[in-house]
C-alpha cells in the first residue's frame, strides 16, 4: 500500500484546508485512515480517523472544525480543516491503521500548510 | 482527553542501551505503539501492542509494559539510531493520543 497527498500548500485565514491521500495497492475498503500532523519543530498530533466501517472520531480540540471522509469509488479519504488560523500551519500527513493490532504503519509523504494572506 | 508524557531527551553511547518511556492513564486500558520520526521524513512505526516488533524492524528494538508505563528499549545503540520517538495510544472514547516526543541522541 502507498499513500499520495495532495493539496495546496498555502491557506489564507479563516478558510477552510482541504487534503486528499490517494491509496494505492490495496482497497481502501478494509483498513481504517488517519491525519496526523506536526506544527514545526513540534510533536506529532492526531487530527483523526475514519473507520473501515465509515465511522469517524476526532481529536476533541479540534472536533468542531474536523471533517473526514473516504471514497471508495476514487479509492481516497480526505481531510477538511474549517477556519484556519496561523496555528494550523504544519505538516499533515496521512496514514493507513491496521484494523486489528493497531498502529499506523503505511504513511503518505506528508504536506507542508501555511497559512497566510 | 488523556495525555502521554515522555522525556524530552535520552542520550547513550553507541552499543549502550536506551530507555525511552511513556506514562499515561490510558496505557492501563489500552495498548502503546512506537513510532521513530528522522528529521525531513514521515513517523515509522516500530512497536504494536505495546510489546510486538513490526515486521522488518531490527531486533534490537523491543517493548516492554507495566501499569501506566510503557517503554521503547534500544539494545546495542547504533548512530542510525538517532531520531525522535514517539508514543502512541488511545483514551477511553477510543480518541488517539501521541507523547510529546523523545529525541534519542548517540554521543
Amino acid at each position: 500500500v502507498q499513500l499520495q497527498q495532495s493539496g495546496p500548500g498555502l491557506v489564507k485565514p479563516s478558510e477552510t484546508l482541504s487534503l486528499i491521500c490517494t491509496v494505492s495497492g490495496d482497497s481502501i475498503s478494509g483498513y481504517s485512515w488517519s491525519w496526523i500532523r506536526q506544527p514545526p519543530g513540534k510533536g506529532l498530533e492526531w487530527i483523526g480517523y475514519i473507520y473501515y466501517s465509515g465511522s469517524t472520531n476526532y481529536n476533541p480540540s479540534l472536533k468542531s472544525r474536523v471533517t473526514i471522509s473516504k471514497d471508495t469509488s476514487k479509492n481516497l479519504f480526505s481531510l477538511e480543516l474549517s477556519s484556519v488560523t496561523a496555528a494550523d500551519a504544519a505538516v499533515y500527513y496521512c496514514a493507513k491503521a491496521r484494523v486489528t493490532t493497531g498502529g499506523m504503519d503505511v504513511w503518505g509523504q506528508g504536506t507542508t500548510v501555511t497559512v497566510s494572506s | 482527553s488523556s495525555e502521554l508524557t515522555q522525556p524530552p531527551s535520552v542520550s547513550v553511547s553507541p552499543g549502550q542501551t536506551a530507555r525511552i518511556t511513556c506514562s499515561g492513564d490510558a496505557l492501563s486500558k489500552s495498548y502503546a505503539y512506537w513510532y521513530q520520526q528522522k528529521p525531513g521524513q514521515a513517523p515509522l512505526l516500530l512497536i504494536y501492542k505495546d510489546i510486538e516488533r513490526l515486521s522488518g524492524i531490527p531486533e534490537r528494538f523491543s517493548g516492554s509494559s507495566s501499569g501506566t508505563i510503557v517503554t521503547l528499549i534500544i539494545s546495542g545503540v547504533q548512530a542510525e539510531d538517532e531520531a525522535d520517538y514517539y508514543c502512541q495510544s488511545a483514551d477511553s472514547s477510543d480518541a488517539w493520543v501521541f507523547g510529546g516526543g523523545t529525541k534519542l541522541t548517540v554521543l
